[in-house]
């Protein structure tokens, strides 16, 4: 059964810092992985999709990399703006391919 | 223009009554679905509709029956409501049916869902 593990749980940084928020998971057969953005009391916004025969995606200030063989992705934001703060979620597609698979999500907090 | 839209926003409601919640996408996408969110923020699949056709159902208990009357509509009615069912009820929608897809799934603004 996929599991899917976000670390940390939350983080917070001054304005300008880079970062790296990391994604595990338990089933390396996957068909794609998405990472998400959710402001409070908000629905999803999807902010890449990487698939599985890629290795990283990039947008703006985003960049997200892909190791399927150690089951790790990391979304690494530059030049953090207190507008990032948010929670970030990674997902997977399950093994049937059918529905995404969440972790729990890092809070990210950026302080001015 | 709103690409998946839910009503209520907000529902509150007494143990034991019968309520629905609404989705609509206007992306002309094949494929929806409704996750929860519990009161820890983890955001887990419920149903997923392809076509009109239901895909999966991750053991949700029978009291909640999604309906799609047509594809660009997934409706979710709960019969005789528990105070466990509070949460936070997206509906999403993809271009296709997942499974080597490529297509990045949009999620509407949630509907909070508070059972008294």
């Amino acid at each position: 059964k996929q599991e899917v593990t976000q670390i940390p749980a939350a983080l917070s940084v001054p304005e300008g810092e880079n970062l790296v928020l990391n994604c595990s998971f338990t089933d390396s057969a996957i068909y794609n992985l998405q990472w998400f953005r959710q402001d409070p009391g908000k629905g999803l916004t999807s902010l890449l999709l990487i698939q599985s025969s890629q290795r990283e995606q990039t947008s703006g200030r985003l960049n997200a990399s892909l190791d399927k063989s150690s089951g790790r992705s990391t979304l690494y934001i530059a030049a953090s703006q207190p507008g990032d703060s948010a929670t970030y979620l990674c997902a997977v597609w399950n093994q049937a391919g059918t529905a995404l698979i969440f972790g729990k999500g890092t809070t990210l907090s950026v302080s001015s | 223009d709103t690409a998946v839209s839910q009503t209520p926003k907000y529902l509150v409601t007494q143990m034991g009554n019968d309520k629905s919640i609404k989705c609509e996408q206007n992306l002309g996408h094949d494929t929806m679905y409704w996750y929860k969110q519990d009161s820890k923020k983890f955001l887990k699949i419920m149903f997923s509709y392809n076509n009109k056709e239901l895909i999966i159902n991750e053991t949700v208990p029978n009291r909640f029956s999604p309906k799609s009357p047509d594809k660009a509509h997934l409706n979710l009615h709960i019969n005789s409501l528990e105070l466990g069912d509070s949460a936070v009820y997206f509906c999403a929608s993809s271009s296709g049916l997942a499974g080597g897809s490529t297509d990045t799934q949009y999620f509407g603004p949630g509907t909070r869902l508070t059972v008294l």
